[in-house]
Order: structure tokens, then sequence, then C-alpha cells
């Protein structure tokens, strides 16, 4: 595709259960983000993946958060047990191998916990 | 101390006033991002740099990799500028490192 796409655009949940986010990075983008943000605040980074390379997930707030990437494709982000602090827009980046390319982001995946 | 800080935090202008946001950093990197967030909206990429300087339309971002410092400028500013400006540094190591953004409000 032309950009990021990221699913669902919206997701409201009890608390409790579990989610699961889908971010379909850029074709040939070797480097993948998580990101949250929460209502006003700024980006709290989540997990990094890049290439073949052990995920970087020093991000990841507790052991209900969890992400996979098959390759370089898609990922998920998985929330388990979700909680209501765990409501946040939920971001995805992608940028090409090598430092000179141009970030780009998926429009973000709300997550409402109830 | 943040790996990464903006300054100022919150900005106020009025239109046609020239506007510098600073992006100061403390690690080393292969890469220094300038994004835009408008209030509800996503984040969309302005500038990567890696040295120098790089234009575009109204917009002016530069870098000095031995000060480890970067700065946005916006020329001829006009309310739709109004948004966040957030700072990102890709490390060397491969992580990005986000600034906690910089809120500008340009007024008519």
């Amino acid at each position: 595709g032309a950009g990021v796409s990221q699913s669902p655009s919206n997701k409201v949940t009890e608390k409790g259960k579990d989610v699961e986010l889908r971010c379909d990075p850029i074709s040939g983008h070797t480097a993948l983000y998580w990101y949250r943000q929460r209502l006003g605040q700024g980006l709290e980074f989540l997990i990094y993946f890049q290439g073949n390379s052990a995920p970087d997930k020093s991000g990841l707030p507790s052991d209900r958060f969890s992400a996979e990437r098959t390759g370089e494709s898609v990922s998920t982000l998985t929330i388990q047990r979700t909680q209501q602090e765990d409501s946040a827009v939920y971001l995805c980046a992608s940028l090409p191998q090598g430092a000179a390319g141009e970030l780009f982001f998926g429009e973000g995946s709300r997550l409402t916990v109830l | 101390k943040n790996e990464v800080e903006q300054s100022p935090q919150n900005l106020t202008a009025q239109e046609g006033e020239f506007i510098t946001i600073n992006c100061s950093y403390s690690v080393g990197i292969s890469a220094l991002h300038w994004l835009q967030q408008h209030p509800g909206g996503g984040i969309v990429s302005l500038f990567m740099l890696s040295s120098g300087k790089k234009k575009h339309g109204r917009l002016i971002a530069t870098i000095n990799i031995q000060e480890k410092h970067s700065s946005l400028h916006i020329t001829a500013s006009h309310p739709r500028d109004s948004a966040v400006y957030i700072c990102a540094v890709k490390r060397s190591q491969g992580n990005l490192i986000f600034g906690k953004g910089t809120k500008l409000s340009v007024k008519p």
C-alpha cells in the first residue's frame, strides 16, 4: 500500500478482554515501531522491530502486552486482560533500511476500555 | 534528563510571525525527524535530517551534529500551522526517541 495501514481504527472493549491491533507497514520498510499516545500526552515507546533482529521490547508496560512481526511485514500488538489505563491511541510507524528514510506513521488504533 | 529536549513546550504567535522551535539531544544519532500533529489528527513527517539544512515551502529545518541541536523554523506563520511539532531522533543503535512536542498556536 501507499502508507502505513492500521486496523481497527477504533476498538471499544470491556475490561478484562484481550485485543489485537494490526499494523501493515510500507512495503520494504525494515523498521517498525509501536507507540502509545494517551489523550493530551506525548508518544510513549512500546516496541521496535528491525528486520530479523531481536525486537526491542523495553517499552512494553507490562507482561499483558506483546507484539509479533513476521519478517518485514505485518505486526500485531496484543493486549491481554485489558485495563482502563490501556485506553489510548496505538500508533505504528515504519522506516526503510538505513538512516536516510522518511518516517511514516499510521492513523492509529483508538482503544477504549470500559 | 530526557534524551531529547524540545523548547518551548508551548508557543503562541500572531499570524505572520517567524517561529523557531528547538530540539536538543544527548545521544548518538543517525537521523533526526521533525513531525507535525494537528489536533485530533495523525502524525505527519515534515523533515528527515542527517546534516545541514532542508527547506519545504515556509518550513526550514537545520541540524548541527557537533552541537547536537536542531531547529525548525516557520516563516510567515499562519493559523493553519497551529499544531504540535515533535522532534524525534533515530539512535545510532536503531531506536527512535521522541521529544515531548511543542504546541504551537498561531492567532489570526
